[in-house]
This record gives structure tokens, C-alpha cells and sequence, in this order.
């Protein structure tokens, strides 16, 4: 079945610093969300990407979709203590249901 | 406006007893999904809705039974618990299937 995997599974950041996730599918995929969860709460929806190469922008956050639709990365920027969560990116294959990734737990050094 | 509400937040059940969870949404969304949640997995899929009176299997529906008599209700059933079954169940729902998800605030179910 399909498969999402996701690097690193924790990352520690020193504040202001930048870092990238990454998302790598097992299949081709028709599009994939990423989600946010804060420690103690509820996945929350940030970014839908659909077309091959996309790059989208949320302030300091930055999408992207790889060219062959399997693989997918966010990279942050000059990291604050507000970005502390999990990420999770859930791929979608033609068809199918949403597969989410085991997710990358970023900690954030003040 | 609510969003999606779960009942109950917390539950110790003791092996081999029975319990029911329940979502509700006022989003009149179309689609509803049960979720567990386990360190360092991600959210695993149990089951899914996609309308009033329609359920389907996820990816890990063993153990589980669920049912969508209301379009606004998901109810997930455990019919006998088993410790393996300890976890973090969010439930979520979406307009159509290719749209966001919006989850509640989860269930913390603990079996002894």
C-alpha cells in the first residue's frame, strides 16, 4: 500500500535559525497537505499542493512539490518559539485516501 | 460555530469492556474519519464516511466498529478493549474528500 515517509523524525532548532522537512512518498501522488500540531492538541490544515514543481509561501513557511509528485518539502525560516510542534505532511494517491507521514517533531532552542 | 467536537476527552477503560465515542460537526460536511494516534506513527486511518449512512474500512479498522445514522454524527464503537487499543483517537472531517480535514480536539483512551 501506499507509503509516507518523513526527515527527520525530530529536529532540534536554535531559534532564528532556518531548517527544512522532508516528505517522500512511495507512490505518485494527485496532491498533499501538510498539517501542524501543537504539544497536546489537534492536527491543523496550513497548505494544500497539487501541481508538480508548486511552491507556495505562508510568511516564514515555504511549500514545495516535488517534480515527480512523490515528494514534498517545508522549509522554515529564522525559526521561533511558536513554530514548536509536529509536522505532518498526508498524501493523497488518484483515488485514495489521504496517508499521513509519521510526522517531524520540531523543538526549538530559545 | 463549533467546528468538530469529540465526547468524551478522557477514558480508562478496563480490558474487554465496551465504550463509544462520538463526533459531531455543524460544518455540514460530507465526509467524516476516525483516526488513532500513536507515538512517533503518525495518524493511522480507521475508518471513514463519506455521507449519511455510509461507513468504509481504513487502514487499521480491526477491532472497531462505526456508524453514521446522522450526517452530523461519527460514532467509533471498541465492543470488547484490549490494551493495544490505548491511544490518542482524533476524529475529522471534510466538505468532499479532496478538501482540508478539520479535526476535533481528540479522545485520550487508556486501556488497563
Amino acid at each position: 500500500g501506499q507509503q509516507v515517509m518523513q526527515i527527520p523524525q525530530y529536529q532540534h532548532v536554535q531559534e532564528g535559525e532556518d531548517f527544512t522537512t522532508y516528505c517522500n512518498s512511495s507512490t505518485t501522488l494527485s496532491n498533499i497537505q501538510w498539517y501542524k500540531q501543537r504539544p497536546g492538541g489537534h492536527p491543523v490544515f496550513l497548505i494544500q499542493l497539487v501541481k508538480s514543481g508548486e511552491v507556495k509561501k505562508q510568511k516564514r513557511l515555504t511549500f514545495q512539490f516535488g517534480e515527480a509528485k512523490k515528494n514534498s518539502s517545508l522549509h522554515i525560516t529564522a525559526t521561533q518559539t511558536t513554530d514548536v510542534g509536529t509536522y505532518f505532511c498526508a498524501g493523497r494517491a488518484a483515488g485514495n485516501k489521504l496517508t499521513f507521514g509519521g510526522g517531524t517533531r520540531v523543538l526549538v532552542k530559545p | 460555530n463549533a467546528g468538530v467536537t469529540q465526547t468524551p476527552k478522557f477514558r480508562v477503560l478496563k480490558t474487554g469492556q465496551s465504550m463509544t465515542l462520538l463526533c459531531a460537526q455543524d460544518m455540514n460536511h460530507e465526509y467524516m474519519y476516525w483516526y488513532r494516534q500513536d507515538p512517533g506513527m503518525g495518524l493511522r486511518l480507521i475508518h471513514y464516511s463519506v455521507g449519511e449512512g455510509t461507513t468504509a474500512k481504513g487502514e487499521v479498522p480491526d477491532g472497531y466498529n462505526v456508524s453514521r445514522l446522522k450526517k452530523q454524527n461519527f460514532l467509533l464503537g471498541l465492543e470488547s478493549a484490549a490494551p493495544s487499543q490505548t491511544s490518542v483517537y482524533f476524529c475529522a472531517s471534510s466538505y468532499q474528500g479532496q478538501q482540508p480535514q478539520h479535526f476535533g480536539d481528540g479522545t485520550r483512551l487508556s486501556i488497563l
